[in-house]
């Protein structure tokens, strides 16, 4: 499968404890968008990286979340000290084709906090 | 900052009938418009994109969409409605207009269709 591949599919967390979500981006791609939906919202720009390199994070809260893409290995989304609001739907992307807006999603990680 | 607007959180066609979706924008700059579609528990699907060429583009599953700049509006459109179209569709804009992948989305039309 030479899609975007997220895991988990399913996360449930309690309050406090932490969330990490990885992300493989498209074979042979080396960039990397995350994006979360909220419940009956539309989804919105986290971060954009690429690999060792964060190039764009003015999505991405102040506090508690942080977003990494070793040189090895999937890019990973961490969430320290999950809250109820934090439950969402989480999504990486890869870009098609750089520079035109176009974006292969994976299926996502559902997180829940209860 | 760009926005996007898609009135109607819900719309219910028959099958065979005509699917409108309407998605307005606000841009200072002429925009990088999408519509994506999302099955259940799925990631987002390209449908199409319009990127200043065509005013009338095409996308898959026989769906279209034209774009306004009078009206700012790029609504999407399909002739007849097929079962298989029940899904939720988001509306999105490039944030810089340089057609990069930062895009700003709609809170999304969901789509049923009645046998």
């Amino acid at each position: 499968n030479a899609g975007v591949m997220q895991n988990p599919r399913h996360l449930v967390r309690r309050r406090g404890q932490e969330a990490r979500l990885r992300c493989s981006p498209m074979k042979g791609h080396s960039h990397v968008y995350w994006y979360r939906q909220l419940p009956e919202e539309g989804l919105k720009f986290m971060v954009y990286l690429q690999k060792e390199n964060i190039i764009d994070e003015s999505g991405m809260p102040k506090e508690r979340f942080s977003a990494e893409f070793p040189k090895e290995g999937p890019s990973i989304l961490r969430i320290q000290q999950v809250v109820r609001g934090d439950s969402a739907a989480y999504f990486c992307a890869s870009p098609i084709t750089g520079g035109t807006g176009e974006l292969f999603f994976g299926e996502g990680s559902r997180l829940t906090v209860l | 900052a760009q926005s996007v607007t898609q009135l109607g959180s819900h719309v219910s066609v028959s099958e065979g009938a005509l699917v409108l979706l309407r998605c307005n924008y606000s841009s200072s700059v002429p925009p990088y418009l999408f519509w994506y579609v999302q099955y259940p528990n799925q990631g987002l699907q390209l449908l199409l994109k319009y990127t200043s060429a065509a005013t009338l583009v095409k996308g898959i599953n026989g769906f279209e969409a034209e774009f306004k700049k009078s009206e700012t509006s790029f609504h999407l459109t399909k002739p007849s409605a097929h079962m298989s179209d029940a899904a939720e569709y988001f509306c999105a804009v490039s944030e810089d207009n340089f057609g990069n992948e930062k895009l700003t989305f709609g809170t999304g039309t969901r789509l049923t269709i009645i046998p």
